[in-house]
């Protein structure tokens, strides 16, 4: 079955830890996207990438490291420096263009910092 | 860049219609509709190009003013599965950048 996965999907760090969520996608897409979610809020954007070797900057990139070095894979690292890192992290990968597609997401990873 | 909802949170009895607005202060190419269930990933609902074109999903439909930056969910006789929270979207097409609402949360109680 087509789809994203994200691992692990609960974590727990202890302050000061870097520390990485894995997604890795079978979809055959290129875009893909880091989105934080803190209760009761929104998704902000943390990084997205449109194709392999590539990726931005989103809204609330500090603090947060990525790298894109296959189209299945994009890795996000919570580094010491995110001073809140406590969230719900989302992944998403973009099935066509940005303003006619549609976003397929993993079913995220919830990192709570101790 | 994020999309202003309206309003944060709205609580509705079976069968009642309910209306979400999503509301840009920079251009809309397109907006498209998400609802997130609790503690789970945001499903796509459906998405509006210019032209003010409307679309439907069952009893759940959108429109979008491009020139007014804004656009409309409109959940008609909702059912208890309709409580979540709803996202409106956008793209950038100048970078791929895809930028969500502030979300509104919706609970349906019998």
């Amino acid at each position: 079955d087509g789809g994203i996965t994200q691992s692990p999907k609960y974590l727990f760090r202890k302050e000061g830890q870097n520390v990485t969520l894995s997604c890795e996608q079978n979809l055959n897409h290129d875009a893909m996207y880091w989105y934080r979610q803190d209760p009761g809020q929104g998704l902000r954007l943390i990084y997205y990438s449109q194709i392999v070797n590539d990726f931005q900057k989103g809204d609330i990139a500090e603090g947060y490291s990525v790298s894109r070095e296959k189209k299945e894979s994009f890795p996000l690292t919570v580094t010491s420096a995110q001073k809140n890192p406590t969230a719900f992290y989302l992944c998403a990968s973009l099935l066509g263009e940005v303003d006619t597609g549609e976003l397929f997401f993993g079913e995220g990873s919830r990192l709570t910092v101790l | 860049q994020q999309p202003v909802q309206s309003p944060q949170a709205v609580i509705l009895r079976e069968g009642e219609d309910a209306v979400i607005n999503c509301s840009s202060s920079k251009a809309l190419y397109s907006v498209h509709w998400y609802r997130q269930k609790h503690g789970e990933a945001p499903v796509f609902l459906m998405i509006l190009l210019k032209g003010g074109e409307q679309k439907g999903h069952d009893k759940i439909s959108a429109s979008f003013n491009e020139k007014k930056q804004q656009s409309s969910l409109y959940l008609t006789a909702s059912q208890l599965s309709y409580s979540g929270t709803y996202f409106c979207g956008t793209g950038v097409n100048t970078g791929n950048q895809f930028y969500f609402g502030t979300g509104t949360s919706l609970t349906v109680i019998p």
